[in-house]
């Protein structure tokens, strides 16, 4: 059980364009969802947290009107990086919550991640 | 706030050696504590999560952690060390405010040597 999916695992797209990367839990409902940022041999940094239902709320230097995240479901969230640039180039990682864990352990469950590559 | 410092970006042991990965924390709130595993180009593998239970905890693939409150640590061991244990190691700390945000160290590459 509680499994996470990200599609795609890789994308190479051209400078300006925008790709879409989803995000969904597969056995579970997840009213919490994160998205984070990876930089090659270098940590996790969070970029924002997604409610279902609600604005995505961005951490602090993370351009909202770049990535864009849409949490429509319980099961999926959408993270769209809009006129990308070579700059965001990155792996990028979903993690969900369970939301039948409540407060206890706080686990997330993460994806596979999704490997973006912008020429 | 929460933080986490993991204390050495590189650990190289040999085959059958034990393993030490250090992580030191810092929460305003009771913190729920927790390893990480990452091998290449791929997602992130609980090893093991503290939440105020027992002080000890084991985790999968024989390792464990303690945490000790008064040196705000959750070191990360294993008593003898796999080829297959090659790989990143991250300790995250998180806690009931915030948005239930995790926050991460900086890593550590763990090395075995045959």
């Amino acid at each position: 059980g509680a499994v996470v999916s990200q599609h795609p695992s890789r994308v190479i797209c051209k400078s300006g364009t925008s790709v879409k990367i989803e995000c969904r839990s597969l056995d579970f409902q997840a009213t919490t969802m994160f998205w984070y940022r990876q930089f090659p041999k270098q940590s996790l940094m969070l970029m924002a947290t997604s409610n279902e239902g609600s604005k995505a709320t961005y951490e602090q230097g993370v351009e909202k009107d770049k990535f864009l995240i849409n949490h429509a479901s319980l099961t999926l969230s959408t993270l769209t990086v809009t006129s990308a640039h070579p700059e965001d180039s990155s792996f990028y990682i979903c993690s969900a919550r369970d939301a039948a864990s409540g407060g206890a352990g706080n686990e997330q469950f993460f994806g596979p991640g999704t490997r973006l590559t912008v020429l | 706030a929460q933080s986490v410092t993991q204390l050495g970006s590189h650990v190289s042991v040999s085959e059958g050696a034990l393993v030490l990965l250090r992580c030191n924390y810092s929460s305003s709130v009771p913190p729920y504590l927790f390893w990480y595993v990452q091998y290449p180009n791929q997602g992130l593998q609980l090893l093991l999560k503290y939440t105020s239970a027992a002080t000890l905890v084991k985790g999968i693939n024989g390792f464990e952690a303690e945490f000790k409150k008064s040196e705000t640590s959750f070191h990360l061991t294993k008593p003898s060390a796999h080829m297959s244990d090659a790989a990143e190691y991250f300790c995250a700390v998180s806690g009931n405010t915030g948005g239930f945000k995790t926050i991460f160290g900086a890593g550590t590459r763990l090395f075995v040597k045959a």
